[in-house]
């Protein structure tokens, strides 16, 4: 199975600024998700990631907030824009093919100050 | 919209004492539903998946069941060790979605 890499591990940020998190797998997946984790509750689907085309956002997410980047099958970053202290949380990637179990990266904690 | 409940939020533990989580989801056309563990400051690290019910897996002392409604991951004589929160969730198109969760605190 492929392995993620996903950086920063975490970071402390200042409100109004932003921040690009990167996740790399070892190999070539089709598709890729961002997942955001708030303290104390399950993972919510942001958007889903595929080489070549534009994210598919979820309810409730924007691509002026959350732009994504899918340069390749083995590499996507999610910019988390001018961010504010609700915007703490736990970002993750994954990839995962249709009815076959997800993988995750190690996750990005994300205060904002 | 699928839904994942699970139950309960909270499981404390004595070594040993064993005892069984619960997820109730509803899905339309399941792919596949999945337990993952998650440990603090971690991704969710991947423990099975189930495809229709009455199917059952096995992996050391955790043992995960499916029916149409629900599934259950029962821990056997659990140690200190399994202490950590444990996920369930559903695929049914392309998209996994994800319950609450629930923390296991495993007393020695």
């Amino acid at each position: 199975s492929a392995v993620i890499s996903q950086k920063p591990s975490r970071d402390i940020c200042q409100r109004g600024t932003s921040l690009t998190i990167q996740c790399q797998v070892d190999s070539q997946v089709t598709m890729m998700f961002w997942y955001r984790q708030q303290p104390g509750q399950s993972l919510t689907l942001i958007a889903t990631a595929n080489q070549g085309s534009e994210a598919t956002y979820e309810s409730g997410f924007v691509i002026d907030k959350f732009p994504i980047s899918r340069p390749n099958l083995t590499f996507s970053t999610l910019t988390v824009s001018n961010m504010s202290p609700e915007d703490s949380s736990i970002y993750l990637c994954s990839w995962a093919g249709r009815g076959t179990e997800a993988f995750f990266g190690q996750g990005t904690r994300l205060t904002v100050v | 919209e699928d839904q994942v409940t699970q139950s309960p939020e909270a499981l404390r533990l004595q070594e040993g004492e064993s005892s069984s989580l619960n997820c109730s989801y509803t899905v339309s056309g399941l792919r596949g539903l999945f337990w993952y563990r998650q440990d603090p400051g971690k991704g969710p690290e991947f423990l099975f998946t189930l495809y229709s019910a009455g199917e059952e897996k096995e992996k050391e002392r955790l043992k995960a069941t499916l029916t149409k409604k629900e599934s259950f991951l029962h821990i056997t004589a659990p140690k200190p060790e399994d202490s950590a929160t444990y996920l369930c969730a559903v695929q049914g198109d392309y998209k996994l979605s994800f319950g609450a969760g629930t923390t296991v605190t495993v007393r020695a």
